[in-house]
């Protein structure tokens, strides 16, 4: 199946920082992208949808001018939280539809970050 | 819109059979999947159903009804490596999936 990575892992960053996580496929194009986030025992929530060479679709209450989006090429999208905080401490995964239609969402390993 | 619900937490023994029910409402269905979680990592597919019936892979199982919205994902001869959080998910005609809130499956010895 197809493959998406995601990097890095795990970061620390200082509150007030910026740090921006990438989410590239590997062996297929992604024209659009979708980007969650997940709190400690907690659901995936949907924060935005990434679309190739246009603007990101954002799921209410989230700030698209804290989380920016950019998807600038069918391969690679990333996710910069701007200013962070401790609250933004959180893990973020993103997913890209796998052609086949058979396994739903390919998703990245996922991020840890930790602002301290 | 789309609702999934499926229970919160579930206990299990190890080597017994547990089977997590999901109930879904869509305006659009185009399959139905289940994923599995483990603490601090990403989802992985599991199953996948678009017409009704019983998928059987190894010790997983996933049942659909379409007319009724349900599914269930049967899991046989637990192990304690199979506690981790199982998600619903429901493809509707766009190819966007809706995922419900998981359900976190504990096996005690």
């Amino acid at each position: 199946g197809a493959v998406v990575s995601q990097h890095p892992s795990w970061v620390i960053c200082k509150s007030g920082t910026s740090v921006k996580i990438e989410c590239r496929s590997l062996d297929f194009q992604a024209t659009t992208m979708f980007w969650y986030r997940q709190f400690p025992k907690q659901s995936l929530m949907l924060m935005a949808t990434s679309n190739e060479g246009s603007k990101a679709t954002y799921e209410q209450g989230v700030e698209k001018d804290k989380f920016l989006i950019n998807h600038a090429s069918l391969t690679l999208s990333t996710l910069t939280v701007t200013s962070a905080h401790p609250e933004d401490s959180s893990f973020y995964i993103c997913s890209a539809r796998d052609r086949s239609g058979v396994y739903g969402y390919t998703f990245g390993s996922g991020t840890r970050l930790t602002v301290v | 819109g789309q609702n999934i619900d499926q229970p919160t937490e579930m206990t299990a023994t190890e080597g017994a059979i547990v089977q997590i029910n999901c109930t879904y409402q869509t305006s659009g269905f185009n399959g139905l999947f289940w994923y599995q979680q483990h603490a601090g990592e990403a989802p992985t597919f599991l199953s996948y159903n678009v017409l009704d019936g019983l998928e059987e892979k190894g010790r997983f199982s996933s049942f659909l009804s379409r007319s009724k919205g349900y599914s269930y994902l049967l899991l046989k001869e637990l192990q304690m490596k199979d506690s981790a959080s199982y998600l619903c998910a429901v493809r509707d005609l766009n190819n966007d999936m809706r995922f419900g809130a998981g359900t976190r499956l504990t096996v005690k010895p």
